[in-house]
Order: structure tokens, then C-alpha cells, then sequence
């Protein structure tokens, strides 16, 4: 495998499920990133790790809880979701948290997430 | 709050034609990308401008960055269908650090 990866890529779910997002980068990154994708709206930026360490948190609702356990590997964990979270959710990896080309975005294909 | 406009919000041409897609702000950004997106897949970044008044070149892609640091634009010469996605600026802020503001996008369409 290759650069980032994302599991599942649909999810369906009701709103009084648990399903977590699974992101994997094999790029050898130190930060990772959790974005919403909705249609019409700017890329909103979630969640940024650095280093396994939560370092943006943008004002996301408490039933988004992302876990980073190691620099490859980041997950979102989804709980009593509403239909307005319908949404694609990106993960991304850049090579640091700094200007310029450190924070250069190199994509997931994302997780297509209905929510019933 | 620093904010990217981007114009048009969709644009469909036919194969061969050229255009030119904007990205504005009021805001200065350190620097720039542009990353296109197709149907079912995440954003793929194109380029990175740093400096103001850089041009960039990417085959038939010409990317430019404002003097000022506010403002870019994609150009693409005899654009073809593969050309087809959704076209995204982010800006990276002077003092973001790891945030950066994305536009709404551009959504081309090249019909052959």
C-alpha cells in the first residue's frame, strides 16, 4: 500500500450507532489530519495530530472522537450521529505542521458517510 | 477569519479551449496550493506558491501567485476531458501554522 488509505470507504449508519473511520499513511508523515467534505462548503478542517499528539481541535461536536495511536495510523470514532454529518470525510498526512511545503495535504479517497 | 473566494464555481468547456480560474482573499497567505479532486477520490495537490508573483508551469497548467500574496489563478491551455474535476485553493495563512483555509472550489467540466 501506498501513500494514504481509508476504511470503509461508504459507511451507513443510524444515528444511535457506534462506527469508527479508519485512515492509514504510508508516506512516513508526522502529522495527520481529519477534514468534512460537504457539498457546497469549503474543505472544514476536524482534527490535526502531531506527533500523537491533538494539536487543533476546530469546535467539532463531542460525538466526533479521533484517536492518532502512532504517527501512521489515525481513526474517528462516531457516535449518535445526526443526518447533517452526512458527509465525505478526508484524512490527510503532511510531512510536519509547518508553512509552505511542510504542510503540503496528500489525501485519502475518503469515507462516503450517510447518516439514516 | 481568513477567507478564499473562488470563481467561477463551475465551469464547462469544450475540449481544446483554454481558462482561467480565480482564487481571491483579503487576507495575505505565506502560500499557496491548488489541489484537484475527481469523483471518488480525495484532493490531489498540483502546487505549491510561495512567493509573490511566482509562475509556476505544469505542462498546460500555469499557476500564478499574486504580488501581494492575496490573490492566484490556474490557467490551463487547450484544456482536455482528463482535465475534468474540482479544482481547490488553500491559502496558508502568515500565522496558521498547521491551518489551512480552503476555497469552495472550481468544478470543470471538459466535454469532448
Amino acid at each position: 500500500e501506498t501513500g494514504v488509505t481509508q476504511t470503509p470507504r461508504h459507511l451507513v449508519m443510524g444515528m444511535t450507532n457506534k462506527k469508527s473511520l479508519k485512515c492509514e499513511q504510508h508516506l512516513g508523515h508526522n502529522a495527520m489530519y481529519w477534514y468534512k467534505q460537504s457539498a457546497k462548503k469549503p474543505l472544514e478542517l476536524m482534527f490535526v495530530y502531531s506527533l500523537e499528539e491533538r494539536v487543533e481541535n476546530n469546535s467539532v461536536p463531542s460525538r466526533f472522537s479521533p484517536e492518532c495511536p502512532n504517527s501512521s495510523h489515525l481513526f474517528l470514532h462516531l457516535h449518535t450521529l445526526q443526518p447533517e454529518d452526512s458527509a465525505l470525510y478526508l484524512c490527510a498526512s503532511s510531512q510536519d505542521v509547518g508553512q509552505g511545503a511542510y504542510n503540503e495535504q496528500f489525501f485519502g479517497p475518503g469515507t462516503r458517510l450517510t447518516v439514516l | 477569519t481568513q477567507l478564499l473566494e473562488q470563481s467561477p464555481q463551475f465551469l464547462s468547456i469544450q475540449e481544446g479551449e483554454n481558462l482561467t480560474v480565480y482564487c481571491n482573499s483579503s487576507s495575505v497567505f505565506s502560500s499557496l496550493q491548488w489541489y484537484r479532486q475527481e469523483p471518488g477520490e480525495g484532493p490531489v495537490l498540483l502546487v505549491t506558491v510561495v512567493t509573490g508573483g511566482e509562475v509556476k508551469k505544469l505542462k498546460r497548467l500555469t499557476f500564478q501567485f499574486g504580488d501581494a500574496r492575496k490573490d492566484s489563478s490556474l490557467h490551463i491551455t487547450a484544456a482536455q476531458p482528463g482535465d475534468t474535476g474540482l479544482y481547490l485553493c488553500a491559502g496558508d495563512g502568515e500565522t496558521s501554522g498547521s491551518r489551512l483555509t480552503f476555497g469552495e472550489g472550481t468544478q470543470l467540466t471538459v466535454n469532448p
